[in-house]
């Protein structure tokens, strides 16, 4: 529907497992997002990605490692995660031209659970 | 750092009441944004407010942007059972950065 698409949907996941969260966009857009949202902090911005370069880390652990190849795609690579890392990981897009006002289109986000 | 500020937190109506949102900033916002997130989905683009003082509706939703640009309200007039959801608004970042979201309203109406 908005051209932000997310894998996998849902994923239950131990402390010790590595997984990787898929985030692809064929909006023709340049910026890339990843978000935590989680009961306490609505909508927690991580990274940031334009251009392929990364252009915000928001203090988050070195057990999140972004990934973004090309413009279209974006990874979240996991490891070694605590359980207070269960959350909804959102995926976004802007155009890239002027990050700080552009509209961000969403994906549908991965649902993570870290037992 | 920059913030924008919501409120309420948290708002209960009943079906067919009122609904009126707040965002506010301590400093001046060249632009701000609306978003919805209904439950268990993805937050969407409602709309975009960028002159002091500008007024948008759609439909029974109507968006404000403050003379002095740094708040802005949403009110829905009538609520049905589809407004349930969280609005968020967003405000440009600094230096650069990416937008700066609220912490969200979270309506929930009852018929």
């Amino acid at each position: 529907e908005t051209g932000v698409t997310q894998t996998p949907r849902h994923l239950v996941m131990g402390m010790t497992n590595k997984k990787s969260l898929k985030c692809e966009q064929h909006l023709g857009h340049n910026a890339m997002y990843w978000y935590k949202q989680s009961a306490k902090k609505p909508l927690e911005l991580m990274f940031v990605y334009n251009f392929k370069e990364q252009t915000e880390n928001n203090s988050v652990p070195s057990r999140f490692s972004p990934e973004c190849p090309n413009s279209s795609h974006l990874f979240l690579h996991l490891h070694t995660l605590q359980p207070e890392d269960s959350a909804l990981y959102l995926c976004a897009s802007s155009q890239g031209r002027q990050v700080f006002q552009e509209t961000q289109y969403f994906g549908p986000g991965t649902r993570l659970l870290v037992l | 750092g920059q913030q924008v500020m919501q409120i309420p937190q948290y708002q209960h109506v009943q079906e067919g009441e009122d609904f009126t949102t707040y965002c506010n900033s301590s400093t001046t916002l060249s632009n701000i944004q609306w978003y919805k997130q209904r439950p268990g989905g993805h937050p969407v683009f409602l709309i975009q407010l960028v002159k002091s003082g500008e007024v948008k509706k759609q439909k029974r939703l109507t968006f404000q942007f403050g003379e002095a640009k740094k708040n802005s309200s949403l009110h829905i007039t009538a609520t049905q059972t589809t407004d349930v959801g969280t609005y968020f608004c967003a405000g440009p970042g600094q230096a650069g950065t990416a937008l700066i979201f609220g912490k969200g309203t979270t309506l929930s109406v009852s018929s």
